[in-house]
């Protein structure tokens, strides 16, 4: 089974702090993602990365970095935590669907719920 | 813009009625169609995916796909309880990595 995991599932921060949220998956996937979850707006792809220092913004890059400097890991950073910035943060690693020849099935992470004080 | 549309909801059936829920893109260069289930709190979890034309069947799950009408449905049939969440649509184009995701769908099985 694909595993995705996340450094925290519950985050609190105040405004003006550098976050780290940091994201393993344990299958070798060389695509990587990050979106944030909010009511009403569904989930908005941040940035992925479909390789190693490789990364590509995604429809809302502003106020956030990322940093892959190992295939297993996708870190994404908060360079200056504001209050809009509190979210559900989703990972995902893209691989193989249930078995099949596919290999564009995304496999989430549990997700960081972030707070920004 | 490439745009997955699905009604909010909420979708409210009886338990063992047959759920259906439905999905529309914009794109037409979409190849490939997934259907998320959501729990509240939790993160999506793949339950279907479809790439061709015509009905795909696992268990009570059946997805449904038209690419000439851009049109992607989930039935769930005999629905439980326990099929009470979010459903997200998601669809990918040939070009790229990324999946385009709907807002989801709010079903709610009543017992």
């Amino acid at each position: 089974d694909v595993k995705v995991t996340q450094s925290s599932r519950y985050l609190v921060k105040r405004t003006g702090e550098k976050v780290f949220l940091e994201c393993v998956q344990d299958m070798d996937h060389e695509n990587m993602f990050w979106y944030r979850q909010d009511p009403g707006l569904g989930l908005r792809l941040i940035y992925f990365s479909y390789d190693v220092k490789m990364k590509e913004k995604g429809d809302i890059p502003e106020g956030y970095s990322v940093s892959r400097e190992k295939k297993e890991r996708f870190s994404l950073i908060l360079e200056s935590a504001s209050t809009n910035q509190t979210s559900m943060y989703l990972c995902a690693s893209l691989g193989s669907a249930m078995g099949g020849a596919s290999t564009d099935t995304q496999y989430f992470g549990p997700g960081t719920r972030l707070t920004v004080l | 813009q490439k745009e997955v549309e699905q009604n909010s909801g909420p979708l409210s059936v009886p338990e063992g009625a047959i759920a259906s829920l439905n999905c529309t893109y914009s794109d037409r260069g979409s190849q490939s169609f997934f259907w998320y289930r959501q729990y509240s709190g939790k993160s999506p979890e793949l339950i279907m995916f479809i790439y061709s034309n015509g009905d795909k069947e696992d268990g009570r799950f059946t997805a449904q796909l038209n690419k000439a009408s851009q049109y992607v449905s989930l039935l769930i049939r005999d629905s439980q309880p326990s099929d009470s969440a979010t459903y997200l649509c998601a669809v990918k184009s040939n070009s790229g990595y990324a999946l385009n995701f709907g807002k989801g769908t709010s079903l709610l099985v009543t017992p």
